[in-house]
């Protein structure tokens, strides 16, 4: 069984200052953990992956995130929020293995303060 | 490459009505998903196809909902009757190896907004 915990449904942060959205993972086998960005009408964009590679990994955006094994997390960071960055993120866990099982947390509203 | 495209990108339909939409995946893509997302909600996975193979297909309402996938390439998703509850934007999404991608990232297509009244 697998599951995903998104610790805060709503993050407020002034531009200019750090973005930190948690995760928390649950999964039985090695995971594949995704961050994916939704914008308000348009579409899933995919921020960033971790797959069993180096355990920091970067995305697109300036975006980070650090898998830890030991805190069965992957949080998402930013040093410098964007007034662009306001938009909901979803964690998201998968196995690969087999047939892919896919988890979606149930998504961070981050809102970028001018 | 082309990305994931869907249709119709709006639909709105009286209760009891059927409805359906389209998805085509990326060119090599094996791997289709189908996903309902409630409003201020994440994705939930409706259906997921390996080719033509309906593989998980347990969060599906079987009783209104249907899916085909017959040459393991577009799908089609349809409701019927439609009720209220099902107002929401159905995703589709595809994965496979093709090009650079790795094996199980998603492309997600834009989304078809279903309002039904």
């Amino acid at each position: 069984a697998q599951s995903v915990t998104q610790l805060d449904s709503h993050v407020s942060v002034s531009e200019g200052t750090p973005v930190l959205l948690r995760c928390n993972y649950s999964s039985s086998y090695s995971p594949s953990l995704f961050w994916y960005v939704q914008h308000p009408n348009k579409g899933l964009q995919l921020l960033l992956k971790y797959t069993s590679a180096a355990t920091l990994v970067k995305g697109i955006n300036g975006f980070e995130a650090e898998f830890k094994k030991s805190e069965t997390s992957f949080h998402l960071t930013k040093p410098s929020a964007h007034m662009s960055d306001a938009a909901e993120y979803f964690c998201v866990v998968s196995y690969s293995g087999g047939y892919q099982k896919v988890t979606f947390g149930t998504g961070t509203k981050l809102q970028v303060i001018p | 490459e082309a990305g994931v495209v869907q249709s119709p990108r709006y639909k709105i339909i009286e209760k009891k009505q059927p409805v359906a939409f389209w998805c085509n995946p990326i060119s090599g893509h094996n791997t289709l998903y189908w996903y309902r997302q409630n409003l201020g909600q994440g994705p939930e996975l409706l259906i997921r196809y390996e080719n033509e193979e309906a593989v998980d297909d347990s969060q599906l309402p079987k009783d209104r909902f249907s899916a085909e996938r017959l040459k393991g390439v577009d799908s089609t998703l349809k409701i019927q009757p439609a009720e209220l509850g099902d107002s929401a934007v159905y995703l589709c999404a595809s994965s496979g190896y093709s090009g650079t991608s790795t094996y199980n990232e998603q492309f997600f297509g834009p989304g078809t907004r279903l309002t039904v009244l």
